[in-house]
Formats: structure tokens, C-alpha cells, sequence
């Protein structure tokens, strides 16, 4: 099956801890995303990569990490930095890679973080 | 600032009748708009596309248009049933193929 897997689905950090959330996909897309959702919010871009071995902020990167290294792989750290870490995490992908195209985003599970 | 508005208030239909979503979006020129669909616990799933020189797409039951003098789309689905509840989601181009979301309308279809 081709899709985009996250992992895990529940994830319980003492506060201070550095915690890095898998997501990994099987559709050979360029592009991969990583955003943030909170209760009664719509989604919010933390970072996001076009190609492998690139990368760029979105728009509340503050207090996290990202790696691309291989084309199916983008992990999340979300650092003790970050101030109100509990949410849920949403990873995407799309094809990206064509100017002008406007590809759909494939949307991973999810995995749902508390931070004690 | 980019802004994207839906309805924050739940949406109460009836099984058969047609549902209609708002989204309205200020400061703002998309090359494209897309609509998705989230349930409870879960990542959206994409359901549409439109883009800025189309007035109007439909895949079964949906329908969206797109006016962009109006700076607004509007998302149908006709026939509804209890299984569409759930939460639809607007969504804007921004570079690098990322999206802004807007905050969602809740669809609640009763038998």
C-alpha cells in the first residue's frame, strides 16, 4: 500500500525532553510537510522541504528540527524550546518538484504529543 | 496579512438536502484553492481542486466554485448524507507548495 506512515499514534514526554516524531512515505514525492494542530485550530506550517537535503521555515518553526536526508524521510524534533509543545502533528507530502503544478497533499495519520 | 475565514459555527443539516461551505480569503492572490476533509483523530484527505481561471469543478457530489473577484469559494455537496459529517478544511497555495489552511467548518448531517 502507498501512502504515508506516522509514528507513534501517541506520544507522552516529561517536560524538557527533545522528542522526534517519525514520518515516512512509499509515494516518491519530492515534497514533504510538517504541521501543527490544536483544538478547534486549522493547521499551521512548521517546516517543509521541496527536495532532499533542503529545507525551510514555515511559519511557527520556533523551538523545532527537521532532517531530510532520503527523499521518503522527514523527521520532526520538537525541542525543548518549544514552549507549548502539546498538539497533534500532521506530516504531508505531495509531488512537487514541477513549477507551476498544483499537486494535492497526502496527509499521514497523525500523531498526537503531551507533554507532562 | 494573508487571512482565510470559514464558518467557525457548526453546520446542522439534513440528510438529502444540500450543504454549502464558505471560504473567504483577504490579502491574498491564489493560483489555487483546495478543499479537504478531516475527521476526529485524523489527517485530512484532499477532495478538490480549482484553480484561479476556473469558475467551477465537481467530482460526484461535490461542487466548488471559486470567485476571485469576490475573494471566495464555495464548497457543495449535494445529497447529504450522515456520512459526510465531518470537518472541511479550505486551503490556499503558498511557495513551495505549502498551504495555508483556514480553521475548518464542522458538518453535522442528521437522519
Amino acid at each position: 500500500d502507498g501512502g504515508i506512515t506516522q509514528s507513534p499514534k501517541y506520544l507522552f514526554r516529561k517536560e524538557g525532553q527533545n522528542v522526534t516524531l517519525s514520518c515516512e512515505q512509499n509515494l516518491n514525492h519530492d515534497a514533504m510537510y510538517w504541521y501543527r494542530q490544536d483544538p478547534g485550530q486549522g493547521l499551521r506550517l512548521i517546516y517543509y522541504s521541496q527536495i532532499v537535503n533542503d529545507f525551510q521555515k514555515g511559519d511557527i518553526a520556533e523551538g523545532y528540527s527537521v532532517s531530510r536526508e532520503k527523499k521518503e524521510s522527514f523527521p520532526l524534533t520538537v525541542t525543548s524550546a518549544q514552549k507549548n509543545p502539546t498538539a497533534f502533528y500532521l506530516c504531508a507530502s505531495s509531488i512537487g518538484g514541477v513549477p507551476g503544478s498544483y499537486n494535492e497533499q497526502f496527509f499521514g495519520p497523525g500523531t498526537r504529543l503531551t507533554v507532562l | 496579512s494573508q487571512k482565510i475565514e470559514q464558518n467557525s459555527e457548526a453546520l446542522n443539516i439534513q440528510e438529502g438536502k444540500t450543504a454549502t461551505l464558505t471560504c473567504n480569503y483577504t490579502n491574498y492572490s491564489p493560483a489555487y484553492l483546495q478543499w479537504y476533509r478531516q475527521d476526529p483523530g485524523r489527517g485530512p484527505v484532499f477532495l478538490l481542486l480549482i484553480r484561479e481561471n476556473e469558475k467551477e469543478k465537481r467530482k460526484e457530489r461535490l461542487k466548488v466554485t471559486f470567485d476571485t473577484t469576490l475573494k471566495q469559494s464555495l464548497f457543495h455537496i449535494t445529497a447529504s448524507q450522515p456520512a459526510d459529517s465531518a470537518t472541511y478544511l479550505c486551503a490556499l497555495d503558498r511557495s513551495g507548495y505549502a498551504l495555508n489552511f483556514g480553521k475548518g467548518t464542522s458538518l453535522l448531517v442528521t437522519p
